[in-house]
């Protein structure tokens, strides 16, 4: 079935650091991607998405490029703030398979040391 | 101001005893649905509804149970079926069904604690 990979965290970075979080998936059809923000003690946000290929999703600082051929979708910022430090998840929606479910990978832990 | 509400935050329980948490929303979205989250875990997920009256079981259900008497209410109750019920627990919602980018909204969760 469906699935998401993402690389396990924690990731510790100093500010300003340059950031990478590696996302995979595996799909049938043709998935919208997303990834989502949870700060400590809150639910999720969207934080950007992409609904096909070569999409490019971006939102404040934060990019990801829908890669068909290699089938991921990482995150990217230029330079990170003490105030991104979160969880970060990757999702998928495929319609062909799992009729509006969305499937969350495991997440990311970021801490953004000052 | 719309949004999804939950409650309570925090919720303490006792071995045995069944527990309803609330998730109310006012985005006017037809699907709801209800995540469980542990530490270090993603999000798994327990019954979703596409419409009033109707839902279905996602991964997890056994121990769960919920209903959808209204569009803007979803409310899940644990019972004592459930074996490790302490968790955290988000309600979401989705204003379409059957389109590609099925963005979800979520609340801010209620964290339930067995005692």
């Amino acid at each position: 079935g469906d699935s998401v990979t993402q690389m396990e965290g924690p990731v510790t970075l100093s500010e300003e650091a340059f950031l990478t979080i590696n996302c995979t998936y595996t799909a049938t059809g043709y998935p919208s991607l997303f990834w989502y923000v949870q700060y400590p003690g809150e639910g999720l946000q969207l934080l950007l998405k992409a609904t096909k290929a070569d999409d490019k999703g971006s939102n404040k600082g934060f990019e990801a490029t829908y890669r068909k051929e290699t089938t991921s979708f990482h995150l990217e910022k230029g330079s990170v703030q003490v105030s991104d430090s979160a969880v970060y998840f990757c999702a998928l929606s495929d319609m062909k398979t799992s009729y509006d479910k969305v499937i969350f990978g495991p997440g990311t832990s970021l801490s953004v040391i000052p | 101001d719309g949004g999804i509400t939950q409650s309570p935050k925090y919720l303490f329980r006792k071995e045995g005893q069944n527990v309803t948490l609330s998730c109310e929303q006012n985005l006017n979205h037809d699907a709801m649905y209800w995540y469980r989250q542990d530490p270090g875990q993603g999000l798994r997920l327990i019954y979703y509804s596409q419409i009033v009256n109707d839902f279905q079981k996602g991964d997890i259900a056994e121990g769960y149970s919920v209903s959808r008497e209204k569009k803007e209410s979803f409310p899940l109750t644990v019972t004592s079926a459930q074996k490790n019920p302490t968790a955290f627990y988000l309600c979401a919602s989705s204003p379409l069904t059957g389109v590609p980018d099925n963005e979800q909204f979520f609340g801010p969760g209620t964290r339930l604690t067995v005692l």
